[in-house]
């Protein structure tokens, strides 16, 4: 079925540090990820995409690395900010849709 | 450009009652989508829209409708309000569509949370 598994659920890292979240998707068919951030009470934003011809595709302190043989991508933050304290979900397109995996809050300390 | 707006922010219903959310886009959006949130759920697809006069069911369809006469609105009807149906709301709309020749960003609106007695 078309399903999207995210972990962890929760991520404390401390400032500076590089955080991880994982994802592996059940179709092999799906060609785009995208990963978007939401802070508290605000809507979901786009912060970096892969097409599955890309290996991996950095944007700054954010990367995003995908598996098309195991199906899975990452997205890998460093050097941690207080500002990157969010929600983040990563989803995968289904033909017509986008099926979003359930979300990691990112806690960054300082 | 507005983006996407979405109204009312905010609404309480009593069960069996029924209401419309609202989405528009200025962007000349072909897709167009409804997802609601819930804890621990991430978002999930109601319904979706590729263009004008074509709609298709998302993850959770039941006890929604919607409907696309123009390219600029995606209202969502609820028929019968039930309290499963507490949750946040965001439209969203992506140019081209997730299919076709583009893979395109979605712009979500600000949400709709919907409270059901």
């Amino acid at each position: 079925g078309e399903n999207v598994e995210q972990h962890p659920s929760t991520l404390s890292v401390q400032e500076g540090d590089s955080a991880v979240i994982k994802c592996t998707y059940s179709d092999s068919a799906s060609n785009y990820f995208p990963w978007y951030k939401q802070e508290l009470g605000k809507r979901p934003q786009l912060i970096i995409d892969i097409r599955s011809n890309v290996g991996e595709k950095k944007d700054q302190r954010i990367a995003v690395t995908l598996n098309k043989t195991a199906k899975h991508f990452s997205l890998h933050i460093t050097e941690t900010q207080p500002e990157d304290s969010a929600v983040y979900f990563c989803a995968a397109r289904y033909g017509n849709k986008l099926v979003f995996g359930a979300g990691t809050i990112l806690r960054v300390k300082s | 450009n507005a983006g996407v707006t979405q109204t009312p922010k905010f609404q309480v219903l009593k069960t069996g009652q029924s209401m419309t959310l609202q989405c528009a886009q200025d962007m000349n959006h072909e897709y167009m989508s409804w997802y609601r949130q819930d804890p621990g759920m991430g978002l999930r697809l109601i319904h979706y829209s590729v263009g004008a006069g074509i709609t298709d069911q998302g993850e959770v369809p039941n006890g929604y409708n919607v409907s696309r006469s123009t390219t600029e609105d995606f209202p969502l009807r609820l028929l019968s309000a039930a309290p499963s149906q507490t949750s946040v709301y965001f439209c969203a709309s992506s140019r081209g569509g997730t299919s076709g020749s583009g893979y395109n960003e979605q712009f979500f609106g600000p949400g709709t949370r919907l409270t059901v007695l």
